[in-house]
């Protein structure tokens, strides 16, 4: 079955420790996100990355790091520098024909973050 | 820049009753997508509906339908003859469909309450 993979599902770290969050698709697709939900919130984009070895900055991305080095897999490091780290994590992908979107974002399971 | 408000934080229905969930968005992009994304109590993101914003007809997925306004902007979503398993927290989101734009735009969601 084609899907999105997000490990673990519940995390816990001790303050001032990184974290790495993993996200693995199998879908094919082009495009990866990572993005935090708190709530009240909704989603914040954190990066995303439209090709191998590209990615980008979005809205909240201090404090976090990102690699794209296989088209399969997202990672995320949740750095000691993010203030505020405990959050539900959301990973998702997407296809783009041509630089155009062809589908929804698919969403993995999520990581649940607790940092003590 | 694009945004996308929910301006409802919180909805509730009757079970089988009809409810409506309000969006709206901004944007200067003529050609878009808008979608709505179910969360249940599990957080996995669902696709509920999708619209494509050159289609004039609303689309229309069992109960769930939307009603879009591409003049004003609005994409809000109805969900006919409610049941228990509609209660979750409801996401618009929007995406251009300009060559190079990856980013999905999620409002900050409307948690429906579906009683008995």
């Amino acid at each position: 079955d084609g899907g999105i993979t997000q490990s673990p599902k519940y995390l816990f770290r001790k303050e001032g420790q990184n974290v790495t969050l993993s996200c693995e698709q199998n879908l094919n697709h082009d495009a990866m996100y990572w993005y935090r939900q708190d709530p009240g919130q909704g989603l914040r984009l954190i990066y995303y990355s439209q090709i191998v070895n590209d990615f980008q900055k979005g809205d909240i991305a201090e404090g976090y790091s990102v690699s794209r080095e296989k088209k399969e897999s997202f990672p995320l490091t949740v750095t000691s520098a993010q203030k505020n780290p405990t959050a539900f994590y959301l990973c998702a992908s997407s296809l783009f024909e041509g630089g155009q979107p062809n589908t929804e974002a698919f969403f993995g399971q999520g990581t649940r973050l607790t940092v003590v | 820049a694009q945004t996308v408000t929910q301006s409802q934080p919180e909805m509730s229905v009757q079970e089988a009753e009809t409810v409506t969930l309000s969006c709206t968005y901004d944007t200067s992009e003529s050609d878009y997508y808008l979608f709505w994304y179910k969360q249940p109590p599990s957080r996995q993101m669902i696709l509920v509906i999708r619209q494509e914003a050159y289609k004039q007809q609303n689309a229309t997925e069992n109960r769930f339908s939307v009603n879009f306004q591409k003049a004003a902007k609005s994409f809000s979503l109805k969900i006919s003859d409610s049941q228990l398993g509609d209660a979750a927290m409801y996401f618009c989101a929007y995406i251009s469909s300009r060559t190079g734009t990856y980013k999905y735009i999620f409002g900050t969601g409307t948690r429906l309450k579906v009683l008995a």
